[in-house]
């Protein structure tokens, strides 16, 4: 077991669909991130929770929209996706703020 | 804002040691990190150090931190085919809330038979 599970594993959706990426952790954080990896492109931190807060929104577009629960689960919201949105998503958690990260497998997005 | 610079591409033979540099700009780092990305995969934390340590050794890994030249490098013992992955470098500093991980756009190590 990886200690952080993300699913679905591959996503496809149309531009006007509605869909939501999971991310649970089983390591008892406190802190969960989303990222976004593209092609070519460095490592892009989306969102922060720390304790269910969100403390960190990176100037993502409102078509992204995170929701956290409970400290164990974080989801990401799609709706009305671009092109290129198209990449791959990252989860991951720490103990608390600044302390190492542990990540899921990610879930590879492609909007057509 | 705060950088890590790594190369894009390392190429080793089979059987020799990799190493792989980094530079950063924050100097006041309180972990450094190495991750390895293989393909259709997340980020593994491969290991960590302290920014009061100079050098950390996990079996083939050996880690060593300048932290006068903001250098760290990540050295692997006896390359294997499967260590053929993207290595990514980074650094955090602080324990609050807002503190991030800085990563590098990551070094792919590419192993010759």
């Amino acid at each position: 077991e990886t200690g952080v599970t993300q699913t679905p594993r591959h996503l496809v959706m149309g531009m006007t669909n509605k869909k939501s990426l999971k991310c649970e952790q089983h390591l008892g954080h406190n802190a969960m991130y989303w990222y976004k990896q593209s092609a070519k492109k460095p490592l892009e931190l989306m969102f922060v929770y720390n304790f269910k807060e969100q403390t960190e929104n990176n100037s993502v577009p409102s078509r992204f929209s995170p929701e956290c629960p409970n400290s164990s689960h974080l989801f990401l919201h799609l709706h009305t996706l671009q092109p290129e949105d198209s990449a791959l998503y990252l989860c991951a958690s720490s103990q608390e703020g600044g302390q190492p990260q542990h990540f899921g497998d990610g879930t590879r997005l492609s909007i057509l | 804002g705060e950088d890590v610079e790594q190369s894009l591409f390392l190429s080793v033979r089979e059987g020799d040691s990799s190493v792989i540099n980094c530079t950063y700009t924050d100097s006041s780092s309180t972990y450094l990190y190495w991750y390895k990305q293989e393909p259709g995969a997340g980020l593994q934390l491969l290991t960590y150090i302290f920014s009061n340590m100079d050098m950390k050794q996990d079996q083939r890994l050996t880690v060593l931190l300048n932290k006068k030249d903001k250098h760290l490098s990540l050295r692997i013992a006896d390359t294997q085919t499967g260590d053929s992955a993207i290595y990514f470098c980074a650094e955090s500093s602080g324990y609050s809330s807002a503190s991030k991980i800085i990563f590098g756009s990551g070094t792919r190590l590419s192993i010759r038979p």
